[in-house]
C-alpha cells in the first residue's frame, strides 16, 4: 500500500533563510506527487505537483520540489522564506484508486 | 479559476440535530471528495463521487450521508453525530478521478 513519510514534525527557519521540507513515499508504480500548504483553520492550497517529465517542479509562492526516484523522495524547497510562509505543509501521493494519501505534515515556524 | 466553496464556515450542533454541509464548484470537475480533518492531523478521505456516483466510501458511519445532486454540488448530511465527530470537514474536486484535487476552505464542525 502507498504511504508518505514526512520525518520532520516541526521546522523553525529564520526569515530570509532557505528551506527544505522532506518527503519520502512508498508506491509501486510511478507516483503522482503533491505538496499542499494549510494555514490555521483553512483549507489546503496546492503548491505544486509532479506527474511525469522534468523532475524539478516549480510551484507557486517561489516553491520548488525535486522528484528523486532512486531515493523515493519529493522534497520541497524555497530559497528565501517569508514570515507568511509559516503554515502546515503536507506531502501527498495519489493512488490509482483515486485516493490521495497524505503524510503527517510538517509545521513550519518562521523566526524574525 | 480553481475555487471550491463550502458553507457554512462554522457549525455547532447537538447530538440529536440534523444538519447539512454544502460544497460547490463551477470548474466542470467530475470528481468530488469529502475529507475529515482532526486537529494536528492530515485530512482523512471519507467519500469520493465520480461522475455523480458514489465510488468510494471509506467505511464511514451511516450518521454521515453524502449526496451529489448534480456535477457542481456535493452535500454531506449529518444526523445523530457524536462529540468525536467535531472536526474540519473539507471538500475537494478534481477534473476526473486521480487528477489534481482542489480544496475548499472547510467547515469547522462542533458537536455538543
Amino acid at each position: 500500500a502507498q504511504s508518505v513519510t514526512q520525518p520532520d514534525i516541526h521546522i523553525t527557519v529564520s526569515e530570509g533563510a532557505s528551506l527544505e521540507l522532506r518527503c519520502n513515499y512508498s508506491y509501486g508504480a510511478t507516483p503522482y506527487l503533491f505538496w499542499y500548504v494549510q494555514s490555521p483553520g483553512q483549507g489546503l492550497q496546492l503548491l505544486l505537483k509532479y506527474f511525469s517529465g522534468d523532475t524539478l517542479v516549480q510551484g507557486i509562492k517561489g516553491f520548488e520540489a525535486e522528484f528523486k526516484r532512486s531515493q523515493s523522495s519529493f522534497n520541497l524547497r524555497k530559497p528565501s522564506v517569508h514570515w507568511s510562509d509559516a503554515a502546515e505543509y503536507f506531502c501527498a501521493v495519489a493512488s490509482r484508486r483515486q485516493k490521495l494519501v497524505f503524510g503527517t505534515g510538517t509545521r513550519l515556524l518562521v523566526s524574525p | 479559476d480553481t475555487e471550491v466553496t463550502q458553507t457554512p464556515k462554522h457549525l455547532v450542533m447537538g447530538m440529536t440535530n440534523k444538519k447539512s454541509l454544502k460544497c460547490e464548484q463551477h470548474m466542470g470537475h467530475r470528481a468530488m471528495y469529502w475529507y475529515k480533518q482532526k486537529a494536528k492531523k492530515p485530512p482523512e478521505l471519507m467519500f469520493v463521487y465520480s461522475y455523480e456516483k458514489l465510488s468510494i466510501n471509506e467505511s464511514v458511519p451511516s450518521r454521515f450521508s453524502p449526496e451529489c445532486p448534480n456535477s457542481s454540488l456535493l452535500n454531506l448530511h449529518l444526523h445523530a453525530l457524536q462529540p468525536e465527530d467535531s472536526a474540519l470537514y473539507l471538500c475537494a474536486s478534481s477534473q476526473v478521478p486521480s487528477e489534481t484535487q482542489y480544496f475548499g476552505p472547510g467547515t469547522r464542525l462542533l458537536v455538543l
